[in-house]
């Protein structure tokens, strides 16, 4: 059971909007960053995105995030077959002492 | 462009320990911190902890404390982490994570390859 709780998956036609909830606690989301990592099939995760919509070079406009409270959402427009694969949220947990990850969701591309 | 290469697959038997490598290059360390993160075989990710080079300081996930240790070495460009008593449940993809900064809520900017560890006997 991971601590930061995401959908197991979302899906969406090419062109359309999804969106990717986070949802965690006081202890975490609700006190630190949260940051978003991409997982490609058969590939090591990459950043995608953090707080404040801040995003690496190369990650296009399409992906933006909001938080509010104890949750956190990602946002991906003008879906892309390129963009199918397993998205994770993560922040820092005071109770843990550690970084905690959510379950992570696949993203279809219909 | 800051890249991490982690060392090659690892088969171990049960009871035993695994001892991963990564470097980071193309740029400077002195505030950043290796993280290792793995990922079971069709599951999500989880951290097993970190370690702070400019303070020689390791922190670890509750769950691996007491069977984990990991290190930099005084370039700041090399960290490894040892895993003992191993079992089934810890095989999986390991990734060393680089964090761009010394704060433990920092994002994970940089990842490496991933190392696979497999436990057999």
């Amino acid at each position: 059971q991971s601590v930061l709780t995401q959908p197991p998956s979302v899906s969406g036609a090419p062109g359309q909007t999804v969106t990717i909830s986070c949802a965690g606690s006081w202890s975490n989301i609700g006190a630190y960053g949260i940051h978003w990592y991409q997982q490609l099939p058969r590939t090591a995760p990459k950043l995608l995105i953090s707080d404040n919509n801040n995003r690496p070079s190369g990650v296009p406009g399409r992906f933006s995030v909001s938080k509010s409270g104890t949750s956190a959402s990602l946002a991906i427009s003008g879906l892309l077959a390129e963009d199918e694969g397993r998205y994770y949220c993560q922040s820092y947990d005071s109770s843990l002492s550690g970084s905690v990850f959510g379950g992570g969701t696949n993203l279809t591309v219909l | 462009q800051v890249q991490v290469v982690q060392s090659g697959a690892e088969v171990k038997e049960p009871g035993s320990s695994v001892r991963l490598f990564c470097r980071a290059s193309g740029g400077t360390f002195s505030s950043s911190a290796f993280n290792w993160v793995r990922q079971a075989p069709g599951q999500g990710l989880e951290w097993v902890g970190r370690v702070v080079p400019v303070l020689d300081l390791g922190e670890y996930a509750q769950k691996f404390r007491g069977r984990v240790t990991i290190k930099a070495d005084k370039s700041m460009t090399t960290a490894s982490m040892e895993l003992t008593g191993l079992t089934s449940e810890d095989a999986a993809v390991y990734y060393c994570a680089l964090q761009d900064d010394l704060e433990p809520a920092a994002r994970f900017a940089f990842w490496g390859q991933g190392t696979l560890v497999t436990v057999s006997s």
